[in-house]
């Protein structure tokens, strides 16, 4: 079966534009998760989802992101004014349900470039 | 908060020798531990999980609570392990993942 997608692969946008970033989970899971991978670093969790609800969001680094899962399945990742720092693969996990034992798939990212 | 530290950034070794990628880590708990690994122009997926206590790909790892390590150990590295590795942990028994910075192992032939 399908596994996690996401759109689109390659973003470059110039500062202070707005982006949308989007995940298509594995059918059936009712976690999403995304994180944030800088150059050298490991992932970093943004936000977390269960079913539409965003269930954690205490990983956004400020109100200039947000994230929304109308339908409790395609999740968007939306960034405002977009700054350099910004710059980074955006990477979207899914799971069965949100215990914590439970495997997440990732996706295979979105490179997020800001001139 | 927790914590994961991969001390070591990049190992290289040749095809047959032993390796291990260390990982530390902080939490007050009794911790559920996980290795990922991506391989080139692959995705992040799991490798292994502390409660599994499974082998794959010939690679495991042991739980050590008195030094709060949970180190991957191969006996006999392949070539189709070079990748980069990275440990995680479930952030205060919740769902999202604290990952280390990460390893990149190389195995030469």
């Amino acid at each position: 079966g399908a596994g996690v997608s996401q759109t689109p692969s390659n973003k470059v946008t110039e500062k202070g534009k707005y982006v949308e970033l989007r995940c298509d989970p594995i059918s059936g899971h009712t976690a999403l998760y995304w994180y944030r991978q800088s150059l050298g670093q490991g992932p970093e969790f943004l936000i977390y989802f269960q079913g539409t609800g965003a269930a954690d969001d205490s990983g956004l680094p400020n109100d200039r992101f947000f994230a929304v899962r109308p339908e409790g399945s395609v999740s968007t990742l939306k960034i405002q004014r977009t700054e350099r720092g910004d710059s980074a693969v955006y990477l979207c996990a899914s799971s069965l349900s949100g215990d914590s034992y439970n495997e997440q798939f990732f996706g295979p990212g979105t490179r997020l470039t800001v001139l | 908060a927790q914590r994961v530290t991969q001390p070591e950034k990049l190992l290289s070794v040749f095809k047959g020798a032993p390796v291990e990628l260390k990982c530390n880590y902080s939490y007050s708990g009794s911790p559920e531990l996980f290795w990922y690994v991506q391989y080139s122009r692959q995705r992040l997926q799991l490798l292994l999980r502390h409660i599994s206590r499974e082998s794959i790909k010939g690679f495991t790892a042991d739980l050590n609570k008195g030094e709060t390590s949970f180190h991957l150990k191969k006996p006999f590295a392949q070539e189709e392990d070079s990748a980069m590795y990275y440990c995680a942990l479930p952030q205060g028994g919740s769902e999202k993942l604290v990952f280390g910075k990460g390893m990149k192992l190389t195995v030469n032939p």
